[in-house]
């Protein structure tokens, strides 16, 4: 499978528990994007990765909430302390080195993530 | 920060019935992207329009960029139950880099 691998693809965690979330982008491409969606709404950016760089993390929480793109490995977005707002749909998606204006981003399948 | 409103927020409609479902900002996006997304998936983009007042057909579907690049449409024809699903645009601008701003999406449903 070629595609945008997420997971787990169902966590559940009790409040203040920490959550990982990993995204292997599909071959050949550097560049990984993560996004929250809320039940019956749309995706809201996150943050903006490229191999060992963090390129824009303007809509990452400021606490809590932190992503990495190591060299070797997949993305991880990592949620310390959970609570139950953070209950969501996490997406991950990649394009190549450089997406441009007008190109494709994939999605992997999702991480749902349920705090109790 | 680039918003992208879409309405409806939910339609449903029967087997036959044509729609348009809207996406409007105030402010240019340089390029506007329709992604379709089934439950417990991910998107997956259907189009992308760069020209102001550009259209592109695929199938049934009828996408339309605004000549101004704030707003774009899209239209189907004779739905089936097989277009059900979250219909979301995404503007790039041209100081987004590489990233994608969202609508809240549409919701369809096509009863058979």
């Amino acid at each position: 499978n070629a595609g945008v691998m997420q997971n787990p693809r169902h966590l559940v965690r009790r409040r203040g528990q920490e959550a990982r979330l990993r995204c292997s982008p599909m071959k050949g491409h550097s560049h990984v994007y993560w996004y929250r969606q809320l039940p019956e709404e749309g995706l809201k950016f996150m943050v903006y990765l490229q191999k060992e760089n963090i390129i824009d993390e303007s809509g990452m929480p400021k606490e809590r909430f932190s992503a990495e793109f190591p060299k070797e490995g997949p993305s991880i977005l990592r949620i310390q302390q959970v609570v139950r707002g953070d209950s969501a749909a996490y997406f991950c998606a990649s394009s190549p080195e450089d997406r441009g204006e007008t190109g494709e981003l994939f999605f992997g399948e999702g991480s749902r993530l349920t705090v109790l | 920060t680039q918003l992208l409103e879409q309405s409806p927020q939910f339609l449903s409609i029967q087997e036959g019935e044509n729609l348009t479902v809207y996406c409007n900002s105030s402010s240019v996006f340089s390029s506007l992207q329709w992604y379709r997304q089934e439950p417990g998936e991910g998107p997956v983009l259907l189009v992308t329009v760069v020209t102001g007042g550009e259209v592109k057909k695929l199938k049934r579907l009828t996408f339309q960029f605004g000549d101004a690049r704030k707003d774009s449409s899209l239209h189907i024809t004779a739905a089936q139950p097989g277009d059900t699903g979250l219909y979301l645009c995404a503007g790039g601008g041209w100081n987004a880099g590489n990233m994608l701003t969202f609508g809240g999406g549409t919701r369809l449903m096509v009863k058979p």
